[in-house]
């Protein structure tokens, strides 16, 4: 089975601060990870995801993240928030193998408010 | 192309009524999954199906079902309910079932249940 932990509910940021979102997994399989974001009312977006190769993985929209494997983590982090920025964003894994690796495993999300 | 649709956007249903929830996938997506987002949690895995079949259930009662039809659109049917199963449903799409098959998620049922 899979766990994720988002560290934190909420970060408040200032427009054009960083930013970094922190999410921790357990597993006792290799897993594939994935940033979804939910802006107000809306469905889940897929913003960047780890399959394999480079364990930096980048959004169009300049989020980016890392894929610590020792550390089990996958913090996401954006070098300057916009206020447009604003939504709760959700890690995800799925995994690699087995008769479930369709099954999506959620954290319980990070608010994030971009204040200007 | 158009995305995943759901609908009823909101429903408000009394307890023990029965719900059905709708979505249509992503054209040429042949997997539909259903996942049940609670106000303040991460969206909870419901249902996968493929092809018309089901692949895999989460940790849901019976009162929970779901089918895909032939087009691979798919209903959720939820029976006696109760107030906790207040949530957004959501209906994410697929081309297979593969880990590496991107889900995309449509905007969601708003069910209340009073």
């Amino acid at each position: 089975a899979q766990s994720v932990t988002q560290l934190d509910s909420q970060v408040p940021v200032f427009e054009e601060a960083p930013v970094e979102l922190r999410c921790n997994y357990s597993s006792s399989v290799s897993v594939y990870l994935f940033w979804y974001v939910q802006y107000p009312n809306q469905g889940l977006q897929l913003l960047l995801k780890y399959l394999s190769g480079s364990t930096l993985v980048k959004s169009i929209n300049g989020f980016e993240a890392e894929f610590n494997k020792s550390q089990t983590s996958f913090h996401l982090r954006k070098p300057s928030v916009h206020i447009s920025d604003t939504a709760e964003y959700f890690c995800a894994v799925s995994p690699r193998s087995g008769g479930s690796n369709y099954k999506l495993t959620f954290g319980k999300g990070t608010l994030l408010t971009v204040n200007p | 192309d158009a995305g995943v649709t759901q609908s009823p956007t909101h429903l408000i249903k009394t307890r023990g009524q029965q719900v059905t929830l709708r979505c249509s996938p992503i054209s040429g997506h042949k997997s539909v999954s259903w996942y049940q987002q609670v106000l303040g949690q991460g969206p909870q895995f419901i249902f996968q199906y493929y092809e018309k079949e089901e692949r895999g259930r989460g940790n849901f009662p019976d009162r929970f079902s779901a089918r895909q039809f032939p087009n691979y659109s798919s209903e959720l049917n939820v029976n006696a309910l109760l107030l906790g199963d207040s949530a957004l449903y959501l209906c994410a799409s697929s081309y297979g079932t593969g880990g590496t098959d991107t889900q995309y998620f449509g905007p969601g049922t708003r069910l209340t249940v009073l």
